[in-house]
């Protein structure tokens, strides 16, 4: 089956540094989301991303399809966005595969 | 818009027993994915319905089953409960097959 990638596994980061969260995944896929999981356990979309370059905020994202790869970058990073953050890729039209998370501690 | 809500938050249950945990579709949303979360994974698909019809399923056990009505809104069901069944159980939605997922805050079962 597809396997997904994320790295670093873990990351430590001053507050208003910039990280680039990288995501591979091993088959063609019908999308690929960018997730935040917070302390309490809630999973925020970041980004709905199958192809191409998004940006939102502090926060963008790119994914080259035929590479099989997706980027997920933070800039001024704050420490709210400590946390969880996983790529999930989709595909068969129906099967969800999340990475195992990069988690983030943003220090004050 | 209403989001995604799940029931319950919280639920403690000795092996052996049945549960069901509810997840209410965000408006507009046909398709309704569940996923198992143990601490510190990421979450495991366990299966997908669409338009009431189950559509995919991942490497879960029969005892793991669900429902989804006209309304969209979903069951999921899990029989004879072993002490790994622990984890947080997340329900996701989207607007049609393929399309972003929005998940709800999730369930978290204890298995004693």
């Amino acid at each position: 089956g597809i396997q997904v990638e994320q790295s670093p596994p873990d990351l430590i980061l001053q507050e208003g540094a910039n990280s680039t969260l990288r995501c591979n995944f091993s088959d063609s896929v019908n999308n690929l989301q960018w997730f935040h999981q917070n302390p309490w356990g809630q999973l925020i979309n970041l980004f709905y991303i199958p192809s191409g370059t998004k940006q939102n905020g502090r926060l963008s994202a790119t994914t080259v399809a035929t590479e099989r790869y997706s980027l997920l970058y933070i800039s001024s990073s704050q420490t709210t966005d400590s946390g969880v953050y996983f790529c999930a890729v989709s595909f068969g039209g129906f099967k969800t595969i999340f990475g195992a998370g990069t988690r983030l501690f943003v220090k004050a | 818009e209403t989001g995604v809500t799940q029931s319950p938050t919280h639920l403690i249950k000795t092996r052996g027993q049945q549960v069901t945990l509810r997840c209410s579709s965000q408006s507009g949303h046909n398709t309704v994915s569940w996923y198992q979360q143990a601490l510190g994974q990421g979450p495991q698909f366990i299966f997908q319905y669409y338009r009431e019809e189950e559509n995919g399923r991942g490497n879960f056990p029969p005892r793991f089953s669900g429902l989804q009505f006209p309304n969209y809104s979903s069951e999921l069901n899990v029989n004879a409960l072993e002490l790994d069944d622990s984890a947080l159980y997340l329900c996701a939605s989207s607007s049609d097959l393929a399309q972003p997922q929005h998940f709800g805050d999730g369930t978290r079962l204890s298995i004693l």
